[in-house]
């Protein structure tokens, strides 16, 4: 069935740090959305792509659709931190446009 | 507005047990969802529903029944209580399809079943 792998599992970062993070899946998705969850919170949307290639910012957060169409990325820059929390990418599933989601990318931010 | 709704917070149950999650919003929007998430996952989508008196399976939907007498509510039942549902559930709403529309998430409900 449809996969959602998302690398790295988590990051210790510093401050000030830039982030990057990845998606990727073992079929092709038509569009990719990026959400975080904080602790005890439900998840919000971050960002979401349409288009094989498109590069979309939200502040200091930047993603891009990947143009084989089977990975994406979100990339933070100067984290702060309020960016602590656990990054999720989803895809709609080929039988009914639900979501599928990754496991999560969880960013702490060392003291 | 208060936007997506979920009670209880938290609860434990006893193997065997029924319950019902209950979820509300308030936007008015077509699409509700029901997902669990288990430690170190990601969201598994249980049941979805595209309107009033329309509901359908997700990927995980065994143990679980739905309803959606209302636009605004979309309870979750558990019947029979197992140790394997142990998870935190998140409602969540769209006005169109998910993966072209935001989804709005409630608080999450933190089920234990001992």
């Amino acid at each position: 069935g449809q996969q959602l792998n998302q690398s790295p599992q988590s990051m210790f970062i510093q401050e000030g740090e830039d982030v990057s993070m990845n998606c990727t899946s073992s079929s092709i998705f038509n569009t990719w959305l990026w959400y975080k969850q904080d602790p005890g919170e439900g998840p919000v949307l971050l960002i979401a792509l349409y288009k094989a290639g498109e590069l979309t910012s939200n502040g200091r957060l930047t993603a891009q659709f990947g143009i084989t169409r089977k990975d994406s990325f979100l990339n933070i820059s100067a984290s702060i931190p309020s960016d602590v929390g656990i990054y999720f990418c989803a895809g709609p599933m080929d039988s009914n446009y639900q979501l599928i989601w990754g496991a999560g990318t969880k960013l702490i931010i060392k003291p | 507005n208060a936007g997506v709704t979920q009670t209880p917070k938290f609860r434990i149950l006893k193997i065997g047990q029924s319950m019902t999650l209950q979820c509300t919003q308030d936007m008015n929007h077509n699409y509700m969802y029901w997902y669990r998430q288990d430690p170190g996952m990601g969201l598994k989508l249980i049941y979805y529903s595209v309107g009033a008196g329309i509901t359908d399976k997700g990927e995980v939907p065994n143990g679980y029944n739905v309803s959606r007498s209302t636009t605004e509510d979309f309870p979750l039942r558990l019947e029979l209580a197992a140790p394997s549902q142990t998870s935190v559930y998140f409602c969540a709403s769209s006005q169109y399809r998910g993966h072209t529309d935001t989804q709005y998430f409630g608080p999450g409900t933190r089920l234990t079943v001992l």
